[in-house]
């Protein structure tokens, strides 16, 4: 398995608390992003990054920053977390155009 | 804009029986196509790819899936089910020509019955 971890894998949080999520890989690959999913939706693009310190917006990016100061770490940051951002987010990582290697998940709740 | 369909939410099909799943995407061009499969709180394993070549390709599992360039198709097939392929079933479709981005498909749910 790719090495890849995602902490916390669980959290509740109330409305209007800033939360990190955080991914981190052994694997040296250029790529990393964030999805979420949701039951109807499969999984929806939040933020990518194609190296160090370049992201860039995916689909449902409204409400979310990352950074990426070193290769390895991912941050995704809610500022003001909402009940809609209840989901589960995955962090996945590519190199090239090949396949992407997904991470555990975290379950996020908002209550 | 890229896109990934697949029509079927949810299927159940008989132990032993055979299965395909249906993903039809939209691109302009010829795409990289994935199944990945997911098993309840667990994240995403790939089953099989497609990059170029023999449209027929073989994965992990048991599985296979034919690339039809004329249908927009890459459908998903085993010729017999077992119970633990009880699983979500993703299609997706990734491009280099928006920054590596990959695509999804709402997913189809597999129920195996005995």
């Amino acid at each position: 398995d790719a090495g890849i971890t995602q902490s916390p894998r669980h959290k509740v949080t109330e409305t209007g608390t800033p939360v990190t999520l955080r991914c981190h890989q052994t694997e040296n690959h250029r790529y990393m992003y964030w999805y979420r999913q949701d039951p109807g939706h499969g999984l929806r693009l939040i933020h990518y990054s194609y190296g160090v310190k370049d992201t860039d917006k995916g689909e449902v990016s409204d409400g979310y920053s990352v950074s990426r100061s070193k290769t390895e770490d991912f941050l995704l940051t809610l500022e003001s977390a909402t009940s809609s951002q209840t989901s589960v987010y995955f962090c996945a990582i590519s190199d090239r155009m090949g396949e992407q290697f997904f991470g555990p998940g975290t379950r996020l709740t908002v209550l | 804009a890229q896109s990934v369909t697949q029509p079927d939410i949810h299927i159940t099909v008989s132990e032993g029986a055979s299965l395909e799943l249906r993903c039809n995407y939209s691109y302009g061009a010829t795409p990289y196509l994935f199944w990945y499969v997911q098993s309840p709180g667990q994240g995403l394993q790939l089953l099989l790819k497609y990059f170029s070549g023999d449209t027929l390709v073989q994965g992990i599992k048991g599985f296979e899936a034919e690339f039809k360039r004329s249908q927009s198709s890459f459908n998903l097939r085993k010729p017999s089910v077992h119970w633990s392929d009880a699983a979500e079933y993703f299609c997706a479709v990734g491009t280099e020509n928006t920054g590596n981005q990959f695509y999804f498909g709402t997913g189809t749910s597999l129920t195996v019955i005995p």
